[in-house]
């Protein structure tokens, strides 16, 4: 089956800094979603990237779906405490797997104040 | 904003019990998922479900679960058999523009 490889695995940085994580995969993507997820409960859908190419930002958030459609990074600028949690990336086929995701293993975000 | 609703939020039940966890995606979305995440990992797909019959599903989506959706709101999953390796969280989604929006989850627990 498809295979991303989400990196970093984890992330300790002071309040203010800079973030930034990245998904590979060896297969294409229709879709690139990223998402984050507190203790307990569902995934949230923080930015969504449709076509190769685009950069996308929505607030300190920025994500781009890279061009050969088999990477994605997201960036946080500025970050705060309460961006603490675990980060996924997640791609989508097109085809007959509409809407079949494929998750990677998650970036575990720790912010310092 | 419409979002996508999970009922029961956790559920304790003994190996061998069979289990329905209930979920109502946003009204108009076509498309409907079960997710599951074991402790610690990633999340992983079981099932897609359109047009009132599964569209793919995982080697996880084995005979021992099966999905419905009854009426016109609710989309449900049905564990036949619990086995202790089906204690996670299930996720329910559904899709709207390509973009999936995700359950709360609800915590299942086979001891």
């Amino acid at each position: 089956g498809q295979q991303l490889n989400q990196s970093p695995q984890s992330m300790f940085i002071q309040e203010g800094e800079d973030v930034s994580m990245n998904c590979t995969s060896s297969s294409i993507f229709n879709t690139w979603l990223w998402y984050k997820q507190d203790p307990g409960e569902g995934p949230v859908l923080l930015i969504a990237l449709y076509k190769a190419g685009e950069l996308t930002s929505n607030g300190r958030l920025t994500a781009q779906f890279g061009i050969t459609r088999k990477d994605s990074f997201l960036n946080i600028s500025a970050s705060i405490p309460s961006d603490v949690g675990i980060y996924f990336c997640a791609g989508q086929p097109g085809g007959t797997s509409y809407g079949k995701l494929t998750f990677g293993q998650g970036t575990i975000l720790t912010v310092h104040p | 904003e419409p979002e996508v609703t999970q009922t029961p939020s956790h559920q304790v039940t003994q190996m061998g019990q069979e289990v329905i966890l209930r979920c109502v995606p946003i009204s108009n979305h076509l498309y409907f998922y079960w997710y599951r995440q074991i402790l610690g990992q990633k999340v992983e797909f079981l099932v897609s479900f359109y047009n009132n019959e599964i569209s793919e599903k995982s080697e996880i989506f084995d005979d021992q679960f099966s999905v419905e959706r009854p009426d016109g709101s609710n989309f449900t999953l049905k564990i036949r058999s619990t086995k202790l390796e089906d204690s996670a969280m299930y996720f329910c989604a559904s899709i709207l523009r390509e973009t999936q929006y995700f359950g709360p989850g609800t915590r299942l627990l086979v001891l």
